[in-house]
């Protein structure tokens, strides 16, 4: 069975400077997909940025950027010019390929400080 | 707009009944799924269907029931064996049989609380 751990249960970063939030997982497969997801206090998850396995370069997506280290097992979230709006739980999430659920983590809480 | 619509927001149960959160869409999304959210753990497996009349446990199935009678639609009944219910439920849809394209669209989720 796979596992997804967010190691860093809470998060603070001043507005305009970067955050890295950490994502480590296990598995047995070599074919995968990975995703951040967002909860804002409205609760609603949104999807920040999602990265193949096989793919080698890393997904951006605007301010959001990730680092992929396959052999590591990690898929950290990069925010860069950190705004008042990212403040929000993070969830990194594993798919297997040819699966048919998305196993998350625990969660991150970030806060963007004025 | 397309979306998910998940009703009602907050929901209290007594001991002993039987409470049905309503999740429907009108993305004309082939799979569905519903997750359920503890401080702590994240967000957890109950059931998905990735086609009408078709339904499949996930990870924490014990206490829940479902229905897939219409593809729009995916109501999620929690029944008096969940012994725990108290939770944040999610209701999710996917383009695709897996979600791994494009990930999973999210509804606003349903507050349930045993009083």
């Amino acid at each position: 069975a796979q596992t997804v751990t967010q190691s860093q249960p809470e998060m603070s970063v001043q507005e305009a400077e970067t955050v890295t939030l950490s994502c480590t997982y296990d598995t047995s497969e070599s074919n995968y997909y990975l995703f951040w997801y967002k909860q804002p206090p409205s609760r609603q998850m949104i999807l920040v940025i999602r990265q193949e396995a096989y793919k080698q370069q890393n997904a951006t997506e605007n301010r959001f950027s990730v680092n992929f280290q396959k052999a590591a097992k990690s898929f950290s979230l990069k925010i860069s010019d950190s705004q008042l709006g990212d403040t929000a739980m993070y969830f990194c999430a594993f798919m297997k390929q040819g699966g048919n659920k998305l196993v998350f983590g625990a969660g991150t809480i970030l806060r963007v400080k004025s | 707009d397309g979306g998910i619509t998940q009703s009602p927001k907050y929901l209290f149960r007594k001991e002993g009944q039987n409470v049905t959160l309503s999740c429907e869409q009108n993305l004309n999304h082939d799979a569905m799924y519903w997750y359920r959210q503890d401080p702590g753990q994240g967000l957890r497996l109950i059931y998905y269907s990735q086609i009408v009349n078709d339904f499949q446990k996930g990870d924490i199935a014990e206490g829940y029931s479902v229905s897939r009678e219409k593809k729009e639609s995916f109501p999620l009944t929690v029944t008096s064996a969940q012994k725990n219910p108290t939770a944040f439920y999610l209701c999710a849809s996917s383009i695709d049989w897996t979600g791994a394209f494009y990930g999973y669209t999210f509804g606003s989720g349903t507050r349930l609380t045993v009083v």
